[in-house]
């Protein structure tokens, strides 16, 4: 049973680039979650999606965005990338047993995608 | 807003021995979840154990037990018999039971496992 999958594994870009990270979740599982890990802090909430539509969003501007497609599978963008946006960029996929509500069910993880920007 | 402390940037513990990671949290809820996590340098969060705010008895996972104060919003990890697989970053988290799904993490605590 494959847990959660993301892709890549490492990216470099520039200031001013676009980026597309990419989120299989866990089988069986139908919401997905986006952390942004900076280097020596813990993971910081960007948002959370759950039947394509974003449903939470933590403290990040606009130029993060994202998307769930059918197969509950999600995309991270960020646009005009900054200095600051360097980090680790973690997925975390759970179930809502009952729709509308949160599970007890814990998240898990994948292994992130290090995104470097010069 | 919920927020998470964790005030040893880093401790150290020689092989086989007990060590104690500190944790406290604010909310105004009665409700909630607590989870330690472990971030190996592989970079992957695994889930070491958790504890669910209504439950008086603490959680344990083998090795691994909580002491949670719900009063003194306190939360702290046991580690017993540590050994050289424990060395990572450990993260104490929060969840809310409402909609609000997110997962709010401190910033950590490096364990060193000394030989």
């Amino acid at each position: 049973d494959a847990g959660v999958t993301q892709s890549p594994t490492h990216l470099i870009k520039t200031r001013g680039q676009q980026v597309t990270l990419r989120c299989s979740p866990k089988s069986g599982h139908d919401t997905v979650s986006w952390y942004q890990q900076a280097l020596g802090q813990g993971p910081q909430f960007i948002f959370q999606y759950y039947e394509e539509e974003e449903r939470q969003r933590g403290n990040f501007p606009d130029r993060f965005s994202g998307h769930q497609f059918p197969n509950y599978s999600s995309e991270l963008n960020v646009n005009a990338l900054l200095l600051g946006d360097s980090a680790l960029y973690l997925c975390a996929s759970s179930v809502q047993v009952i729709p509308g509500t949160v599970s007890n069910q814990p998240q898990h993880f994948g292994d992130g995608t290090r995104l470097s920007i010069l | 807003a919920q927020t998470v402390t964790q005030s040893q940037p880093e401790m150290s513990v020689q092989e086989a021995e007990t060590v104690t990671l500190s944790c406290t949290y604010d909310t105004s809820e009665s409700d909630y979840y607590l989870f330690w996590y472990k971030q190996p340098p592989s970079r992957q969060m695994i889930l070491v154990i958790r504890q669910e705010a209504y439950k008086q008895q603490n959680a344990t996972e083998n090795r691994f037990s909580v002491n949670f104060q719900k009063a003194a919003k306190s939360f702290s990890l046991k580690i017993s018999d540590s050994q050289l697989g424990d060395a990572a970053m450990y993260f104490c988290a929060y969840r809310s039971p409402n909609r609000d799904d997110k997962i709010i993490f401190g910033k950590g605590t490096r364990l060193h496992i000394l030989p």
